[in-house]
């Protein structure tokens, strides 16, 4: 049964990068879609973006350009950044594996406070 | 972006009573859509995906139906254990979006 477990720091100051990095174990990186969502109270659930098929990339349009997804393969991870953040980042970010359409495993999630 | 809109946004249902969730998506999304479970302070579960397919494992009281615009999701007999909010998500273009999500509670 595969595991995805988020890491990263839980306070990011306004302005600056939020990083952070999903370890999957019981299962390879491999021909699945490794995606980023999080839940906000304002914003209810938002799919930030994923990567898929040897590195390919899709995001959400309204990040303004502002996240990057990457897979680190021989570790069995991948990682999102979100530069220039504010306050309205705020959330408990999730990542998971899934189809093209779907989440189908959930990490636990892992919440990320925008604060000076 | 393709919105979807599900209501009610909470409901209030006893034991043993069937339960109906409707999402409507703002273009036709064939059936691109799923259904979460999503219990308190846990991450989502993915119970329908394709408007209608079962996940494994998923109980057979869990139930999807429709195309193109409008979607209904059923719990046909409401155990104890669905408390929870259910969100609704569509894949018909990108970006992927969610519903608002529905609370229901147990009377």
């Amino acid at each position: 049964q595969v595991q995805l477990q988020e890491s990263g720091p839980g306070l990011v100051k306004p302005s600056e990068t939020l990083s952070l990095t999903c370890t999957v174990s019981g299962g390879s990186i491999g021909d699945y879609f490794w995606s980023w969502i999080r839940q906000s109270p304002g914003k209810g659930l938002e799919w930030l973006g994923y990567i898929y098929y040897g590195g390919h990339t899709n995001y959400n349009p309204s990040l303004n350009s502002r996240v990057t997804i990457s897979v680190e393969t021989s570790k069995n991870q991948f990682s999102l950044k979100l530069r220039s953040v504010t306050a309205a980042d705020t959330a408990v970010y999730y990542c998971t594996r899934g189809t093209i359409g779907a989440a189908t495993n959930w990490g636990q999630g892992t919440l990320v406070t925008v604060s000076s | 972006d393709i919105q979807v809109t599900q209501s009610p946004s909470s409901l209030s249902a006893s034991i043993g009573d069937r339960v109906t969730i409707t999402c409507q998506a703002s273009q036709d999304i064939d059936t691109y859509l799923n259904w979460y479970q999503q219990k308190p302070g846990k991450a989502p579960n993915l119970l329908i995906s394709g408007a209608s397919n079962l996940e494994t494992g998923v109980p057979s009281r869990f139930s999807g139906s429709g195309y193109g615009r409008d979607f209904i999701f059923t719990i046909s007999s409401l155990h104890p254990e669905d408390l929870g909010t259910y969100y609704c998500q569509h894949h018909g273009a990108l970006p992927l979006t969610f519903g608002g999500g529905t609370r229901v509670e147990i009377k």
